[in-house]
C-alpha cells in the first residue's frame, strides 16, 4: 500500500498569512494526488486534483502542486473560513490512502 | 443539485450486521464509481471501499475485506455498504463518495451515516 504523510499536523497562521502544507508518498503517484478540506461536522470538500488542477467554485488563494512523491498545498492570503483539517489522498492505485491531515488554525 | 443521502447507520453490538445505503441524485449516476469512507470519532479519513461505475469490480481495503461488502443497483441510484462481524474499531462515520470513473478521484461526498459498534 502506498503511505502518505502530512506536515505540518497543525499550524496557526494570521489572516493575509500565507500557508504551505506538504503531502509525501511513500512511492511515485504521478500527480494522481487530491487535497480535501474538512471543516467541523462537515464532509470534506475537494479542493484540487492532479495535484494541481482547482476544482469549480475553489477561492483564488488555493494552489496546489508537486508529482512524483512531494506535493505542496499552499493557501495565499489567509481568510478566516481557511479554518479547516486539510488531507491528501493518492488515487494512483488501490487502497486509496490519506494523509493524516493537518489542522489549519487562524490566530 | 448533486446529493448523496446515506442511511442505515445505528448502534449494533459487537459481531452483529449492518446495512449502509445512499441515495444519488442529480448526476448520472452509472458514470461514476462509488466510494465508502469512514472517519473515526476525532480521527483522520479512512477509504472502505469502492464498486466501479457498473458493479463488475470492487476493491476494499484490508481492516474490512472479508467482513463488509460494497454493492450497488444502477436502476435505483443507490449503493450500499453490507457490514459484517463488526469491531468496535468500525465504530465510524461512513461517508459515500463519488468518483468520476474517467478521472478516479472523489469529487463530492455525502453528509455520512454513524455507525456505532458497542455492547
Amino acid at each position: 500500500d502506498i503511505q502518505m504523510t502530512q506536515s505540518p499536523s497543525s499550524l496557526s497562521a494570521s489572516v493575509g498569512d500565507t500557508v504551505t502544507i506538504t503531502c509525501r508518498a511513500s512511492q511515485d503517484i504521478g500527480n494522481h494526488l487530491v487535497w480535501f478540506q474538512q471543516k467541523p461536522g462537515r464532509p470534506p470538500k475537494s479542493l484540487i486534483s492532479r495535484a494541481s488542477t482547482k476544482q469549480s467554485g475553489v477561492p483564488l488563494n488555493f494552489s496546489g502542486s508537486g508529482s512524483g512523491t512531494h506535493f505542496t498545498l499552499s493557501i495565499s492570503s489567509l481568510q478566516p473560513e481557511d479554518s479547516a483539517v486539510y488531507y491528501c489522498q493518492q488515487y494512483k492505485s488501490y487502497p486509496f490512502t490519506f494523509g493524516p491531515g493537518t489542522k489549519v488554525e487562524i490566530k | 443539485q448533486v446529493q448523496l443521502v446515506g442511511s442505515g447507520g445505528g448502534v449494533v453490538q459487537p459481531g452483529r450486521s449492518l446495512r449502509l445505503s445512499c441515495a444519488a441524485s442529480g448526476f448520472i449516476f452509472n458514470e461514476y464509481a462509488m466510494h465508502w469512507v469512514r472517519q473515526a470519532p476525532g480521527k483522520g479519513l479512512e477509504w472502505v471501499a469502492v464498486s466501479s461505475y457498473d458493479g463488475s469490480h470492487e476493491f476494499y481495503a484490508a481492516s474490512v475485506k472479508g467482513r463488509f461488502t460494497i454493492s450497488r443497483d444502477n436502476s435505483r441510484n443507490t449503493v450500499s455498504l453490507q457490514m459484517n462481524s463488526l469491531r468496535g474499531d468500525d465504530t465510524a462515520l461512513y461517508f459515500c463518495a463519488r468518483d468520476l470513473a474517467a478521472v478516479g478521484f472523489i469529487d463530492f461526498w455525502g453528509q455520512g451515516t454513524l455507525v456505532t459498534v458497542s455492547s
